[in-house]
């Protein structure tokens, strides 16, 4: 089993809509989550991390922990152009980081 | 700009050649990291070093020799590789591995291609 999951995409939406991106993971121990976006050819970027369950928000962005279904998600509301890129979803167990495969969002104008 | 500076930023070498990557972080952080990224794969860890020890993913050929000279200064030596080896390798600081915040930040790698 695959210590993060993401489905791999392509994610398309329409500019403005809300862009639903989600992760699981299978440590149950694991503390801190994070989201990083990675445009074709650049390194990934931090956009968002959560440590306790419930929602984040940050701008345009809203990430969402659930510990009891080993689920975590990103929102992008408002979704633009330049959203366009694979999103990371990274897991912090201990010593351990785990990225899973990441999901390509394009955002259609 | 992440504060973290990784050179060269592309490389081509030959199976028999020896090149060595180096990064380098302004940050103060504590933790260094190297990660390989090939295509429709999962980003993976290959080396560690935090507060002077280091962790090694044991799936990691011998062929790539990790040297960490002091917390801000990370090096990893190639020699004889393979075309598989061929990837975006990305180098990574954080402040603390203990804490739950331990928050990674990236440099903006090297595309190696070795034919």
């Amino acid at each position: 089993q695959k210590e993060v999951e993401q489905n791999s995409g392509p994610l398309s939406v329409p500019e403005g809509a809300i862009a639903s991106l989600n992760c699981t993971y299978s440590d149950r121990v694991s503390q801190s989550f994070f989201w990083y976006r990675q445009y074709s050819g650049k390194s990934p970027e931090l956009i968002m991390s959560i440590y306790s369950n419930g929602d984040k928000e940050d701008g345009r962005f809203t990430a969402q922990l659930n510990k009891a279904s080993q689920y975590v998600s990103l929102l992008i509301r408002d979704s633009q152009p330049s959203d366009s890129a694979t999103y990371l979803c990274a897991v912090n167990t201990g010593n351990q980081f785990y990225f899973g495969t990441g999901t390509s969002l394009t955002v259609i104008p | 700009e992440t504060g973290v500076t990784q050179t060269p930023r592309h490389l081509v070498m030959g199976m028999t050649n020896k090149k060595s990557l180096k990064c380098e972080q302004h940050l103060g952080h504590n933790a260094m990291y190297w990660y390989k990224q090939s295509a429709k794969k999962p980003l993976e860890l290959m080396f560690v070093y935090s507060l002077e020890e280091r962790v090694e993913n044991n799936s990691v050929p011998s062929r790539f020799s990790p040297e960490c000279p002091n917390s801000s200064h990370l090096f990893l030596h190639l020699h004889t590789l393979q075309p598989e080896d061929s990837a975006l390798y990305l180098c990574a600081s954080s402040q603390d591995p203990r804490t739950i915040k331990n928050i990674q930040y990236f440099g903006a790698g090297t595309r190696l291609s070795v034919l």
